[in-house]
């Protein structure tokens, strides 16, 4: 069956190290994939998108690789701060590629 | 506005009724989706509509739960008989994208069924 797994266990770290999250898949595809920010009561919020035939996308203090052999994705926040704090999901378009798919997110707590 | 739009933000009901939900996406999107977060948990797929079609309908959990799309525009969930398990938050996004490209999410309209 198609899942995406992401980290269950809160992630806690200590202002300034970098953060770094996994977001492993299997029986997918993906020609994307994408990570979104939730803040609790919030919609989630887009930050990156990374193409199959690119290995490393950046965004100011954001890394996302993508592994299609492995099947995976790490996104790194360098230079955490308690405002990076939220819920980071990752996603990819399932079959036919007109559903997104989210993982269930993982907790991120950065503590000053 | 410039964002999703989603009304009611919260609504209590008592089981046994039918609920609607709005969506108002961004203007000139063409792609409309609705998913379900329940305490916790992750974002769960109900339905996708490009334009005012649905290609894609998997999600909707029962007969219970219906959606349209109407102008390419706003779109209503309804949940008919509600019961206590459909409580949850009731998220809508939109896409300026036909098939793949991220998503502009509303805040959501949280659903308490008594």
């Amino acid at each position: 069956s198609q899942k995406i797994e992401q980290n269950s266990e809160a992630l806690n770290i200590q202002e300034g190290k970098t953060a770094t999250l996994t977001c492993n898949y299997t029986n997918y595809s993906p020609a994307y994939l994408q990570w979104y920010r939730q803040d609790p009561g919030r919609g989630p919020v887009f930050l990156l998108l990374i193409r199959e035939n690119e290995k490393e996308k950046r965004k100011e203090r954001l890394k996302v690789t993508f592994d299609t052999t492995l099947k995976q994705s790490l996104f790194h926040i360098t230079a955490s701060q308690p405002a990076d704090s939220a819920t980071y999901l990752c996603a990819l378009y399932g079959e036919y590629g007109n559903k997104l798919v989210f993982g269930a997110g993982t907790i991120l707590r950065v503590k000053s | 506005g410039a964002g999703v739009s989603q009304s009611p933000s919260n609504k209590v009901t008592e089981k046994g009724k039918d609920v609607e939900l709005r969506c108002d996406p961004i203007s000139g999107h063409t792609a409309l989706y609705w998913y379900r977060q329940s305490l916790g948990q992750g974002l769960e797929f109900l339905i996708y509509f490009q334009g005012n079609s649905a290609p894609d309908k998997s999600g909707l959990p029962s007969d219970r739960f219906s959606a349209e799309r109407t102008g390419g525009s706003v779109s209503t969930l309804t949940i008919q008989r509600t019961q206590q398990e459909d409580s949850a938050v009731y998220l809508c996004a939109s896409s300026p994208y036909r098939v793949t490209g991220e998503l502009f999410f509303g805040e959501g309209s949280r659903l308490t069924v008594l």
